[in-house]
């Protein structure tokens, strides 16, 4: 089954606890992307990334990391968590030419205390 | 800029039809996306328009007037089961970015 794949589905941390999602998709996608979404402000892009090794900056990158060292997997890295970063996030995938949109994962609840 | 603007909440009965508005200002975008989220859950795709026009899908039709920087989402023969969020998206670019509106909370009562 074709799907975007992210763990975990929900997390409580601490401050300052670095901690990483992971995002695996299996459907050869080259295009791939971190959303966070709070109540009125829908969804934000955090990054994204075009291919292997290609990545920049969304809308609200600040606090987080992330790396493409494989065309399936997309982590996300919070070094240094803070309470303003408790949100859903999203990841999210697209092929070339698809006019479908990008798939998205299930979601990752984080709470950050 | 792409200031996407949609209404916050709507409210519709069973059976019935709904209009679902988006307006834009962009200064280019390939397509406009329509995504349907129920709530803690991931959003799925619903419709893509890229020309002027309607685009019919069983239920859910979709148009756009990029002259007049519109887009709505029409509903017809409303479910219990369409009771979700709403979100209009533009996306382009050789990023291939996606720009979210905040979406609209449709509620369908009986």
């Amino acid at each position: 089954e074709a799907q975007v794949t992210q763990n975990p589905r929900y997390l409580i941390t601490v401050t300052g606890k670095k901690l990483t999602v992971t995002c695996s998709q299996n459907m050869n996608h080259e295009y791939m992307s971190w959303y966070r979404q709070d109540p009125g402000l829908g969804l934000r892009q955090i990054y994204y990334s075009m291919n292997v090794e290609v990545t920049d900056k969304g809308d609200v990158p600040e606090g987080y990391k992330v790396s493409r060292k494989e065309k399936r997997n997309f982590p996300l890295i919070l070094e240094s968590p803070s309470p303003n970063q408790t949100s859903l996030y999203f990841c999210a995938s697209r092929g070339q030419g698809g006019r479908y949109g990008y798939t998205f994962g299930s979601g990752t609840r984080l709470t950050v205390v | 800029g792409q200031n996407i603007d949609q209404p916050t909440e709507m409210t519709a009965t069973e059976g019935a039809i709904v209009q679902i508005n988006c307006t834009y200002q962009t200064s280019g975008f390939n397509g406009l996306f329509w995504y349907q989220q129920h709530a803690g859950e991931a959003p799925t795709f619903l419709s893509y328009n890229v020309l002027d026009g309607l685009e019919e899908k069983g239920r859910f039709s979709s148009f756009l007037s990029r002259s007049k920087g519109y887009s709505y989402l029409l509903l017809k023969e409303l479910q219990m089961k369409d009771s979700a969020s709403y979100l209009c998206a533009l996306y382009g670019g050789a990023t291939n970015k996606l720009i979210f509106g905040t979406g609209t909370l449709l509620a369908v009562q009986p």
